[in-house]
């Protein structure tokens, strides 16, 4: 049973928009959640994080928001760029001390 | 730092045959994690130690998946023995202190294919 899920395997986005990538989750126990970001032949490498006593949270180009009402998070990246092309993979924990639970990832192509 | 290192890369088998994979850690780091990323699954978290110490196994898949930790600076995922399904990437991940919320650093995996 997936308790992190992207529902969107893939999604192209023109360079300058705004990508968003979704994530729902189901464990209403988690309260901290990230977004990786993985190239091929890499590691996934942390992008962004919020707790659950935010509903946003912003770094530069990304901005992470969350709504615990409806167990859902977003990443927006504006304006998108060729680089941000990669698997981007939604995460979450509870009370800091439980492994992260991925979810499958999102495939993300920003067309020049 | 060199990050998080995995050796081999890429890792190529027959079915039957013993795999062992192996995981550097970043220096200082306590917490070290191994993932497998299916298409199908997603990536998945097989085990966690923290000071060398296994505390959740419970995503290992089978009695044929071990892991150890002998020390803070190396750690070992075997196969034993393996089969076609066990085709993967296995991700190693390191992280300071022992609270999830720290950021886990990946290394860049290693290819597995079980023929």
């Amino acid at each position: 049973d997936q308790q992190v899920k992207q529902n969107s395997p893939s999604l192209s986005v023109q360079e300058g928009r705004i990508s968003i990538l979704n994530c729902d989750y189901t464990n209403s126990m988690f309260d901290y959640f990230l977004w990786y970001k993985k190239y091929p032949a890499e590691g996934p490498t942390f992008l962004i994080s919020i707790s659950s006593i935010k509903d946003k949270n912003e770094d530069g180009r990304f901005t992470v928001f969350l709504n615990k009402s409806a167990k859902h998070l977003s990443l927006h990246i504006v304006p998108s760029q060729p680089g941000d092309s990669a698997v981007y993979f939604c995460a979450a924990s509870y009370s800091g001390n439980t492994p992260l639970v991925f979810g499958k990832g999102t495939r993300l192509s920003v067309i020049a | 730092d060199a990050g998080v290192i995995q050796s081999p890369r890429h890792e190529v088998t027959e079915m039957g045959q013993e795999v062992t994979l192996r995981c550097k850690p970043i220096s200082g780091h306590n917490s070290l994690f191994w993932y497998r990323q299916t298409m199908m699954r997603g990536l998945e978290l097989l085990i966690y130690f923290n000071n060398n110490v296994p505390i959740d196994d419970s995503g290992m898949p089978e009695d044929r998946f071990s892991a150890k930790m002998p020390n803070a600076s190396f750690s070992t995922l075997k196969i034993q023995p393996s089969e076609p399904r066990d085709s993967a990437v296995y991700f190693c991940a390191s992280t300071e202190g022992q609270g999830m919320d720290n950021e886990q650093f990946f290394g860049p995996g290693t290819r597995l294919t079980v023929l």
